[in-house]
Parts: structure tokens; C-alpha cells; sequence
């Protein structure tokens, strides 16, 4: 089965710096790569995905990249800002397995004002 | 849109009862539905998937006797944790997909949160 790690496992930063997140995955079939913010008691939610045809993916502050070849992706939050602290999850799936998700441990985020 | 419901967000049981959790697809059709488990301070662990009109597949480890999944329409869901201990105190979270061409997104339901006495 598809195996995703996830680092660093915490990460602060000061409020205005950028948090990357890096992830890796093992099943060279997978093809759909979301990201996931959770709060605390909250249900995850999705912020950004990219799919393996695409390289690179932008959403105002928020960006994803994909290396197919070394099977890895990472999450970029530019200009971060308090409410942006939560844990990030990345996730792996393919359609084969009927896009069932495999998450990465989580990367808590914790952006100092 | 895409909207998932889950129901009950709290539940406190006594050890050995029976505890049905409902997850709804609210504003679309959901072909596949996945459910979770959440441990504090830890990632989602996939429990099983579940096909609208068959049976669920579930993730190794999971005892498909204890953790009884139905899914009977195209909106509706449900997870019955049978004869409930304490160890299955936790936080269970449903997700759904349309299953239409470039559905691969899940969208979560809010939780039920499970406390076994």
C-alpha cells in the first residue's frame, strides 16, 4: 500500500515568514495529492490539491509542488498569519485504490505574532 | 457545495453498548464514502470504504464485525461500533466523493467524538 511521510513534524514560524512542508510517497501510481488543515476539534479541511499532470499549483498565499520522479510534493504558505496555525496534512491517492486517501503524520504549524 | 453531515458529534456510552454514527452527503451524491478514525495528536487512519449498494472494504486491522458499515443510499452512511470499549474512544470522521470524472476530492464531515466508559 502507499506509504506518505510527512516533515517536519512541528514547525514554528514568525508571523510575515514562509512554512514549507515536504512530503513523500512510495506507490508510483498515485496521482491525486491534497492538503488538509485541521483545528483543533475540527474536521479537516481541504486547502489546496494538485494532481500528477500538473507541476505546480497557486492559490493566493498558498502553493503546492509535485516531483513525480522523486515522488515527492511540498506545501508552501507565504506571508503566514496567526490564523494559519493548525496542523497541515498531506495526503496520497490514486484510482486503483478507489482514491482512498493515505495521510501523512501532520505537520503542526505555529505562527508567532 | 459539497456539503457532509455527521451525526452525532458527541457520544458518551457504556462499555459493551452499541453506538451508530450517520454521515450525509447534503447537496450531492456521493458514490464512495470512506471512514476514519483519529486518535488525539495523530494523523486520519483510513477504517474502510464504503460503495453505495456494497459491501464495505475494510483496512487491515479493522474488525469488520465490530465496526459495522452501511452505506444504503447515495447520501447516507453509517458506522455502528458494536459492544463498544474503552479503547474505542476516539474521534471518527466521514468523508464522501461524488465518484464523477475528477472527483477524487473528499469532503469531510465534521466528527463524532466517542467516549467509552
Amino acid at each position: 500500500g502507499e506509504n506518505v511521510e510527512q516533515h517536519p513534524s512541528t514547525l514554528s514560524v514568525q508571523e510575515g515568514d514562509s512554512a514549507v512542508i515536504k512530503c513523500t510517497y512510495s506507490d508510483s501510481a498515485s496521482n491525486y495529492f491534497p492538503w488538509y488543515k485541521q483545528e483543533l476539534g475540527k474536521r479537516p479541511q481541504l486547502i489546496i490539491d494538485i494532481r500528477s499532470n500538473v507541476g505546480e499549483k497557486k492559490d493566493q498565499r498558498i502553493a503546492v509542488t509535485l516531483n513525480k520522479t522523486a515522488k515527492h510534493f511540498s506545501l508552501h504558505i507565504t506571508e503566514t498569519q496567526p490564523e494559519d496555525s493548525a496542523v497541515y496534512f498531506c495526503a496520497a491517492s490514486n484510482q486503483r485504490d478507489d482514491y482512498k486517501l493515505s495521510f501523512g503524520a501532520g505537520t503542526t504549524v505555529t505562527v508567532r505574532a | 457545495g459539497a456539503v457532509v453531515s455527521q451525526h452525532p458529534s458527541w457520544v458518551i456510552c457504556k462499555s459493551g453498548t452499541s453506538v451508530k454514527i450517520e454521515c450525509r452527503s447534503l447537496d450531492f451524491q456521493a458514490t464512495t464514502m470512506f471512514w476514519y478514525r483519529q486518535f488525539p495528536k495523530q494523523s486520519l487512519m483510513l477504517m474502510a470504504t464504503s460503495n453505495e449498494g456494497s459491501k464495505a472494504t475494510y483496512e487491515q486491522g479493522v474488525e469488520k464485525d465490530k465496526f459495522l458499515i452501511n452505506h444504503a443510499s447515495l447520501t447516507l452512511s453509517t458506522l455502528t461500533v458494536t459492544s463498544a470499549h474503552p479503547e474505542d474512544s476516539s474521534f471518527y470522521i466521514c468523508s464522501a466523493r461524488t465518484g464523477r470524472a475528477g472527483g477524487e476530492t473528499q469532503y469531510f464531515g465534521p466528527g463524532t467524538r466517542l467516549l467509552v466508559l
